[in-house]
């Protein structure tokens, strides 16, 4: 069975310090992993995602997560908050290929301080 | 960018009636989703659509909920008797098949049953 828990509900960061997001996964497969940003009032928007290719993962606006097989984890990260992060994240896994059905953790609600 | 496109974007409907979401998937896709997220909790699967027909259902998705392609571009979710416990974020997806993309998700539709 698959499963994802995000540690954080909330994370608060001045704008111009690190962000890091906390993802675990469980999965009776090899994952595919996918980190999504909701900006208020807009949809999901896919930031990245994770194919059992490089473990490393860019995304868009300067995220990247590292997919750890042996830690089960897929933090996300950035050098350096902007205002414009500002959202709810939300881990997501499938069940390998198998792009049926996706399972969302509860989600990180990143507040950026000036 | 393509996008899928949901409407209404709020809609609040008398507790038993019916009511239906929807939806433009991206033009070339050809996997449909309907995912929910009640308020203050996870974002779940609903029901996975391929090749005109059901391909995979959760246990929320009971004989009150069908979704149908009327034509070649709308995908709809339709409610046959709503419940209180129905109100919720509605997001539409799609999907191209290839494995290294992820989900398109729309803006959702919010449901409010009174």
């Amino acid at each position: 069975a698959q499963s994802v828990t995000q540690l954080d509900s909330h994370v608060s960061v001045s704008e111009g310090t690190p962000v890091l997001l906390r993802c675990n996964y469980s999965s009776s497969y090899s994952p595919s992993l996918f980190w999504y940003v909701q900006h208020p009032n807009k949809g999901l928007q896919l930031l990245l995602k994770y194919t059992s290719a490089a473990t490393l993962v860019k995304g868009i606006n300067g995220f990247e997560a590292e997919f750890k097989k042996s830690e089960t984890s897929f933090h996300l990260t950035k050098p350096s908050a902007h205002m414009s992060d500002a959202a709810e994240y939300f881990c997501v896994v499938s069940e390998g290929d198998n792009f049926n059905k996706f399972y969302f953790g509860s989600g990180t609600k990143l507040n950026v301080k000036p | 960018e393509p996008e899928v496109t949901q409407t209404p974007s709020h809609q609040v409907t008398q507790m038993g009636q019916e009511v239906i979401l929807r939806c433009v998937p991206i033009s070339n896709h050809l996997y449909f989703y309907w995912y929910r997220q009640i308020l203050g909790q996870k974002v779940e699967f609903l029901v996975s659509f391929y090749n005109n027909e059901i391909s995979e259902k959760s246990e929320i998705f009971d004989d009150q909920f069908s979704v149908e392609r009327p034509d070649g571009s709308n995908f709809t979710l339709k409610i046959r008797s709503t419940k209180l416990e129905d109100s919720a974020m509605y997001f539409c997806a799609s999907w191209n098949s290839r494995r290294n993309y992820g989900y398109t998700f729309g803006s959702g539709t919010r449901l409010t049953v009174v």
